[in-house]
């Protein structure tokens, strides 16, 4: 079955601890990217990947990192989390070409207290 | 400044009748529009697209409209069935944006009662 995967799907966290969310696709897309949907504000774009370490920032970047050494994942990591990065988070991801829909996972709950 | 709005946070009709689910945007260089759909406890998952080129596009019980002068667009799912339920996202993408990046609105949350 063609999916995304994120993992976890939820998590509660203290302010400074480092966490990954990991992301995953079978579908041999090249295009990745992490989005987080906060109320108001829609689903806003953190970082994107065109390909294997190829990596940008997005509309919201500040305060995390991603990384894309293997075609299939696209972490997302939060060196040194802050409350209002508590979120729901959403990877996705797409063939290269233009106009190519979003597949996404089914998202990751973060708490950041 | 927000290129994508969807001004209408919910929308709640009866089953069978029609439900219209508005967007709109400002940045002339878009020329693709998407519809997402949400469930809660899943990811947005795509549902119809139309580009500037046209008008319309059908697929089923799912109609997308473009109106590039007024810079709007609107979905139109007829009937609508309670199963409709969710929140619908609707997303642009320009000439010079990246394959995949697409700018998001609020979403409008349809409730479709039985």
């Amino acid at each position: 079955e063609a999916q995304v995967t994120q993992n976890p799907r939820y998590l509660i966290t203290v302010t400074g601890k480092k966490l990954t969310v990991t992301c995953s696709q079978n579908m041999n897309h090249e295009y990745m990217s992490w989005y987080r949907q906060d109320p108001g504000l829609g689903l806003r774009q953190i970082y994107y990947s065109m390909n294997v370490e190829v990596t940008d920032k997005g509309d919201v970047p500040e305060g995390y990192k991603v990384s894309r050494k293997e075609k299939r994942n696209f972490p997302l990591i939060l060196e040194s989390p802050s409350p209002n990065q508590t979120s729901l988070y959403f990877c996705a991801s797409s063939l290269r070409e233009n106009n190519s829909p979003l597949h996404f996972g089914n998202g990751t709950r973060l708490t950041v207290t | 400044d927000q290129q994508v709005k969807q001004n209408s946070p919910s929308l709640s009709v009866q089953e069978g009748r029609i439900s219209i689910l508005n967007c709109d945007y400002t940045n002339s260089m878009f020329d693709y529009f998407l519809w997402y759909k949400k469930y809660p406890a899943e990811g947005p998952t795509f549902l119809i697209s139309i580009s500037s080129i046209k008008d319309k596009n059908e697929d089923g019980r799912f109609t997308v409209f473009l109106n590039k002068s007024a810079k709007h667009l609107s979905l139109h799912i007829v009937p609508s069935q309670p199963g409709d339920s969710a929140v619908y996202f609707c997303a642009a993408s320009g000439r010079n944006t990246n394959a995949g990046k697409s700018t998001f609105g609020d979403g409008t949350t349809l409730t479709v009662k039985p």
